[in-house]
């Protein structure tokens, strides 16, 4: 089982809203990553957890605040988003982070800000 | 930093091979992967390769590494309907700590 469930599937939040996106993986993975897909593009990393600290933030505007609460899942908490910030949300694990650690996705979040 | 280039489109007719062509520009990337995304989906892993080989083969997909070239193709042999959707060549960088460089991912269209 190579798993990644992410809910919800699709989300439509206005610019005041707070929200959250999470992830679940029941794979003993020890590594979870959040990456974000603008239409025809490739997915871009936004974060990376290594044994639930954040190891990566590539820069992320604070309006994006990861969280991850146990080793088997991860959250990402909305806040004052800009319509420019639609787009699907991909969480991803591997068993560890860095060489030799298979990255398996999730089929993603798809966050409409209006 | 790495860089991965791959072709935009591929178009090739039901029951022909496709190949899809990727390069990268970091000597030191060892661990190199193929995902395929269809339309409204998140990324499904194919298959993957290390750089202590030259080629992998699974069922109907061969990858094959040119390490010299720093290129990386996946043949889909006898292309059906189902495989039609965007393909995305992706290596581990920064020592592996970084996460994937993908390229920008070739859109395989099928011809009947």
């Amino acid at each position: 089982d190579t798993e990644v469930t992410q809910t919800p599937k699709h989300l439509v939040m206005g610019m005041t809203n707070k929200k959250s996106l999470k992830c679940e993986q029941h794979m003993g993975h020890r590594a979870m990553y959040w990456y974000k897909q603008k239409a025809k593009k490739p997915p871009e990393l936004m974060f990376v957890y290594s044994y639930e600290k954040l190891s990566i933030n590539e820069s992320v505007p604070s309006r994006f605040s990861p969280e991850c609460p146990n080793s088997s899942l991860l959250n990402l908490h909305l806040h004052a988003l800009q319509p420019e910030d639609s787009a699907l949300y991909l969480c991803a694990s591997s068993l560890r982070q860095g060489y030799g650690n298979t990255i398996y996705f999730g089929e993603g979040s798809w966050l409409t800000v209006v | 930093g790495e860089d991965v280039e791959q072709s935009l489109f591929l178009s090739v007719r039901e029951g022909d091979s496709s190949v899809i062509n990727c390069t990268y520009t970091d000597s030191s990337s060892t661990y190199l992967y193929w995902y395929k995304q269809e339309p409204g989906a998140g990324l499904q892993l194919l298959t993957y390769i290390f750089s202590n080989m030259d080629m992998k083969q699974d069922q109907r997909l061969t990858v094959l590494l040119n390490k010299k070239d720093k290129h990386l193709s996946l043949r889909i042999a006898d292309t059906q309907t189902g495989d039609s959707a965007i393909y995305f060549c992706a290596v581990l960088s920064g020592g592996g700590a970084d996460g994937l460089t993908f390229g920008k991912g070739t859109h395989l269209i099928i011809q009947p």
